[in-house]
């Protein structure tokens, strides 16, 4: 079974450019989430989907994320414009369904790194 | 803040030795999970354990939970230097949907 595919690995911009990761998810998987893990801490949860609709985008600033799933499927999650701070790794995982009991596979994440 | 605390921050054992590391959190929960994290194969889950269960086992894993006292505790047996890893709790904070991530422990198993 094909896990959680991310792209790119590895990303260098300067501070007020933008950025776009992507996602594949595990296919048959309804629900995807988006974290961004800084240095030294745990996971935060961004955005989750369930298909395409949003379930949950309470911690994204979406003054400068956004994030889209369309047709269900692939994802992506855009900066505009970067901030020092949001230098971090960038994580996708998603579950076969929305609940806590569901197990999340995480991708290899996107470290990004602001200038 | 939802998120668990994992303590100790780090942790570093002889091979061989058993590894408890512990997660508290602040509201009541429905799931709690537990996550290893290194950076060969990412973020991985462990094993589950629900408000209505005290102890769960997974080959060398050994997870368990007191409600009354919102913690957990994961203890690993008799270590090994691939168990080297950040070892995180993700709790739903009761709402049954999403997770929220504790700070993690590191574990460090010398050969």
């Amino acid at each position: 079974e094909a896990g959680v595919a991310q792209s790119p690995r590895y990303k260098i911009i300067e501070k007020r450019q933008s950025v776009a990761f992507w996602c594949n998810p595990i296919s048959g998987h309804a629900t995807l989430y988006w974290y961004q893990q800084i240095l030294g801490q745990g996971p935060k949860l961004l955005i989750q989907f369930q298909n395409n609709g949003v379930v949950d985008d309470s911690q994204l600033p979406k003054d400068r994320f956004s994030a889209e799933r369309l047709k269900g499927v692939d994802s992506t999650l855009k900066i505009q414009p970067a901030k020092l701070e949001d230098s971090a790794v960038y994580l996708c995982a998603s579950s076969l369904n929305a609940g806590a009991y569901y197990e999340q596979y995480f991708g290899p994440g996107t470290r990004l790194t602001v200038t | 803040s939802q998120q668990g605390e994992e303590d100790p921050q780090a942790l570093s054992i002889q091979e061989g030795e058993n590894a408890t590391m512990n997660c508290s959190y602040k509201t009541s929960i429905n799931n709690l999970q537990w996550y290893r994290q290194n950076s060969g194969r990412g973020l991985v889950h462990l094993i589950l354990i629900r408000s209505n269960e005290r102890e769960k086992h997974s080959g060398r894993l050994r997870v368990t939970l007191d409600t009354s006292k919102k913690s957990s505790s994961l203890l690993i047996t008799a270590s090994r230097a691939a168990d080297t890893a950040s070892y995180f709790c993700a709790t739903d904070a009761g709402t049954g949907n999403q997770f929220y991530f504790g700070t993690g422990t590191s574990l460090t198993v010398i050969p």
